[in-house]
């Protein structure tokens, strides 16, 4: 049973880019979180997908998208970037309704912008 | 706004010892709580988790941690700690009727031989 998978692992963008994460959530999983971990700090909350919906937001700004597909899979989208959007970018899938409430996270996208 | 506060971003203790990481909430109603582990280079793994069942929960690894309501801790302990427990440490909380993690600044963990 393949867990929480998350592409690309590495990569090297510049300022003002714009990147795509990916991430497939663990088999029998219908809802995605995504959390960007800054280097020495913990996971800070980005959204949250159910139902192709983005269904709580944390406190980042619209550079910030994402969206889910039918098959539960979700991208991240960040827009114009910045120096300090470079962290690990971690996917999480749970269950909504009918799961234990644990979180089963990704290795997560390591994004470093120049 | 609730918050986590772990106390000690780094911790030492020899192989064998007792490990003792701590956690500290802020909550008006007692939430859902968390501790994960996360090894360099990879994603954060579930040690436990305390959902207003047991006080005192038991995780992989020979983890365990105790929620006490009155003090809002709900530290990690082991009695004997491994080399392979060298890693980071975040404890997280899940508000009331939220499904998002908050959590701590984490604490690194080192054992010696």
């Amino acid at each position: 049973d393949a867990g929480v998978t998350q592409s690309p692992t590495h990569l090297i963008k510049t300022r003002g880019q714009q990147v795509t994460l990916r991430c497939s959530p663990k088999s029998g999983h219908d809802t995605v979180s995504w959390y960007q971990q800054a280097l020495g700090q913990g996971p800070q909350f980005i959204f949250q997908y159910y139902e192709e919906e983005e269904r709580q937001r944390g406190n980042f700004p619209d550079r910030f998208s994402g969206h889910q597909f039918p098959n539960y899979s979700s991208e991240l989208n960040v827009n114009a970037l910045l120096l300090g959007d470079s962290a690990l970018y971690l996917c999480a899938s749970s269950q909504l309704y009918f799961g234990t409430g644990e979180l089963f996270f990704g290795e997560g996208s390591r994004l470093t912008v120049l | 706004a609730q918050s986590v506060t772990q106390l000690g971003s780094h911790v030492s203790v020899s192989e064998g010892a007792l490990v003792l990481l701590r956690c500290n909430y802020s909550s008006s109603v007692p939430p859902y709580l968390f501790w994960y582990v996360q090894y360099p280079n990879q994603g954060l793994q579930l040690l436990l988790k305390y959902t207003s069942a047991a006080t005192l929960v038991k995780g992989i690894n020979g983890f365990e941690a105790e929620f006490k309501k009155s003090e809002t801790s709900f530290h990690l302990t082991k009695p004997s700690a491994h080399m392979s427990d060298a890693a980071e440490y975040f404890c997280a909380v899940r508000p009331y009727n939220t499904d998002k993690l908050i959590f701590g600044t984490g604490t690194r963990l080192q054992v010696f031989p």
